[in-house]
């Protein structure tokens, strides 16, 4: 019965190599979002999509990229990965402004 | 724009004792804080949230505390238990879609 579903759950890309980063949700949620989070750090917000409009956050880098195709699902694509950029990449879910709930991540590690 | 400041960073504390977790936040508009249990490798769970129309909220074990005048809000974990171990993240929001996170405390619970 998860409601907010990530896959993969681990992935590892080599320097450059285009990866993306699913998210899925059960529950009917209008707000999808994407974190960064880095070891022992708080997370990132990168940008979010309310509904159909996209969001992004000022410093989120060119680098990363978002799509919804639908209500359920939201992509996050790193379209030239480098070492920084490897991290647990979590999604999350609302209605409207209300309470975020967490997918389980996918831990990225770029080679 | 809005910052949350967490402290302490780590707390060790003896099985049955309590554990108090500290937060302020910059922005008087914040009406919505949440706080997050996050295990190691696991996803952010909420565990309570308060709203600025409120002053102290229970769950069983779990409170939290919020004075908006000093715009500072707290989490008291008693008799706590080494399932209690965990990193907690509070949080802030005026009530949009972005959510500021504190840095975490990294909170052990010695059996």
């Amino acid at each position: 019965d998860a409601m907010v579903i990530q896959n993969p759950r681990y992935q590892v890309t080599q320097f450059g190599k285009p990866v993306t980063l699913s998210c899925s949700q059960t529950l009917n949620h209008n707000v999808m979002y994407w974190y960064q989070q880095k070891s022992s750090q708080a997370p990132k917000l990168l940008f979010h999509y309310y509904d159909k409009d996209f969001n992004n956050e000022a410093d989120t880098p060119d680098n990363f990229q978002s799509r919804r195709p639908n209500t359920s699902f939201c992509f996050l694509d790193i379209r030239s990965p480098g070492l920084g950029d490897a991290a647990m990449y979590l999604c999350a879910t609302s209605r409207a402004t209300d309470t975020q709930y967490f997918g389980p991540g996918t831990r990225l590690t770029v080679l | 724009g809005e910052n949350v400041e967490q402290h302490p960073s780590t707390l060790s504390v003896q099985e049955g004792d309590s554990a108090v977790i500290k937060c302020t936040y910059s922005d008087s508009a914040s009406n919505y804080f949440p706080w997050y249990k996050q295990e190691l490798g696991k996803r952010p769970q909420l565990i309570i949230d308060i709203r600025s129309n409120v002053g102290e909220k229970k769950d069983q074990r779990i409170a939290v505390t919020l004075n908006k005048t000093a715009k500072h809000f707290s989490l008291h974990i008693t008799e706590t238990q080494p399932e209690d171990s965990a990193v907690y993240f509070c949080a802030a929001s005026t009530g949009g879609f972005k959510t500021i996170f504190g840095a975490g405390t990294r909170l052990f619970v010695k059996a």
